[in-house]
């Protein structure tokens, strides 16, 4: 089974407008990590955002924000007020105890003007 | 500044011919690793390492080496390389436990013709 499963493989957005890429994991440690992060164009990988698992707050930061839903193991997370240049690959990623960081396959974003 | 420093950026080589990637971290970093990234999959660890000698496997472990010497270096050997393993190759570090996001290197984009 994948552990981290990313079901968009591409999105649109209206330029100011918000917009959720939904990831949902799989594990059974009680102990766990999940991030994102971006890709642009050029290639690099961009961390935005990190949500511990025994964390009651969802994270935020910026403009971007992590909605955790611990039991329906999702960790979607929301980009508002979208910018021409958060168009990229995103990418959801968890790190268990092993400390293996795995990848799910990422959606690509494309925000419109 | 905190870097992770892969090398070479762009590589073209033939099959069968060996090649080193070079990745060096200077932010002190226990845990290092390395991902290919393919196109629909996601970026897939191939090797990690948690300390000095001390390496395993990852998801996609064949046909690679690695080994890790000193703390701040980890280079990926292809002993022999093939066209299956042309690919967006990165290098990654970070302090061990679930809280710590990792960070990359600006990627090796390897073609084995």
């Amino acid at each position: 089974a994948q552990k981290i499963t990313q079901t968009q493989p591409g999105m649109f957005v209206q330029e100011k407008e918000a917009v959720t890429l939904d990831c949902t994991y799989d594990t059974s440690d009680q102990s766990y990590g999940l991030f994102w992060y971006k890709q642009p164009s050029s290639g690099e990988m961009i961390f935005l955002i990190y949500q511990g698992s025994y964390d009651e707050q969802n994270a935020t930061e910026g403009r971007y924000s992590l909605n955790f839903q611990k039991a329906r193991k999702s960790a979607n997370l929301v980009i508002s007020a979208s910018q021409l240049g958060d168009s990229a690959m995103y990418f959801c990623a968890m790190r268990e105890a092993t400390g293996e960081l795995i990848f799910g396959s990422g959606t690509r974003l494309l925000v419109r003007p | 500044e905190a870097q992770v420093t892969q090398n070479p950026r762009y590589l073209i080589t033939v099959t069968g011919k060996k090649l080193t990637v070079t990745c060096s971290q200077n932010m002190n970093h226990e845990y290092m690793s390395w991902y290919r990234q393919d196109p629909g999959l996601g970026l897939r660890q191939i090797y990690y390492s948690m300390n000095v000698e001390v390496t395993d496997k990852g998801d996609v472990p064949e046909g690679y080496k690695v080994s890790r010497k000193e703390k701040r270096n980890f280079p990926l050997i292809l002993e022999s390389p093939s066209p299956n393993q042309t690919s967006l190759y990165f290098c990654a570090s970070s302090l061990p436990g679930q809280v710590f996001e990792a960070f990359f290197g600006q990627g090796t984009r390897l073609t084995v013709v």
